[in-house]
């Protein structure tokens, strides 16, 4: 079974440039979730989606940051205009529904952020 | 609110140490927790987790019970090795959501 991807795994921007990362999640899985983690830190939740449609968007700073997942599957985190407390690693991150709220979450790789 | 606090790291044990690593959470309800390990250069992979009270998650030698008197999910192992070597964090899942809160982690070195 393929595990989740992302891309690209790491990207260095100036302060105020836009960037967009990419996640495909495990196949199958409806869950998908985008975690900020700040060197140091643990994962922060972001934003979670149940197939196309947003289910928890509370940490998001949605003046800068925009997320999708169209059709259900992939999904794109963007950032536009990028700070300099932007620099963190990106996780994504999907589970099944089938394990009730047990079921457990599978990470990428995560996408490494730099904003200079 | 729901948080998690691990105890800060690193945490340097020789070969065939005993390790514990503490955990204790806040949280309304009754959380599901979970220990998750990133070894180096590698994405976050579940290690163990333990849905209610009394429960005991084990995996790789790995062990940790869920005390809710003590709100505490501590890891412990009997004899570290040094492929141990990892950050380790815990998280909580709170009761009817998905979504994981997790602490600071925690820097394991074993070292030969």
């Amino acid at each position: 079974e393929a595990g989740v991807a992302q891309s690209p795994r790491y990207k260095i921007i100036e302060k105020r440039q836009s960037v967009a990362f990419w996640c495909n999640p495990i196949s199958g899985h409806a869950t998908l979730y985008w975690y900020q983690q700040i060197l140091g830190q643990g994962p922060k939740l972001l934003i979670q989606f149940q197939n196309n449609g947003v289910v928890d968007d509370s940490q998001l700073p949605k003046d800068r940051f925009s997320a999708e997942r169209l059709k259900g599957v992939d999904s794109t985190l963007k950032i536009q205009p990028a700070k300099l407390e932007d620099s963190a690693v990106y996780l994504c991150a999907s589970g099944s529904q089938s394990g009730g709220y047990g079921d457990t979450q599978y990470f990428g790789p995560g996408t490494r952020l730099t904003v200079l | 609110g729901n948080s998690v606090t691990q105890m800060e790291g690193p945490v340097t044990l020789s070969e065939e140490a005993f390790l514990t690593i503490n955990c204790t959470y806040t949280a309304t309800g009754y959380p599901s927790l979970f220990w998750y390990v990133q070894y180096p250069g590698e994405g976050l992979q579940l290690l163990l987790k333990a849905t209610k009270a009394d429960d005991k998650g084990s995996n790789k030698g790995f062990e940790a019970t869920y005390r809710k008197e003590t709100t505490s999910f501590h890891l412990e192992k009997g004899s570290v090795q040094v492929s141990d070597s990892a950050v380790y964090f815990c998280a909580l899942r709170r009761t009817g959501r998905r979504a994981l809160t997790f602490g600071s982690g925690t820097r394991l070195q074993v070292q030969p």
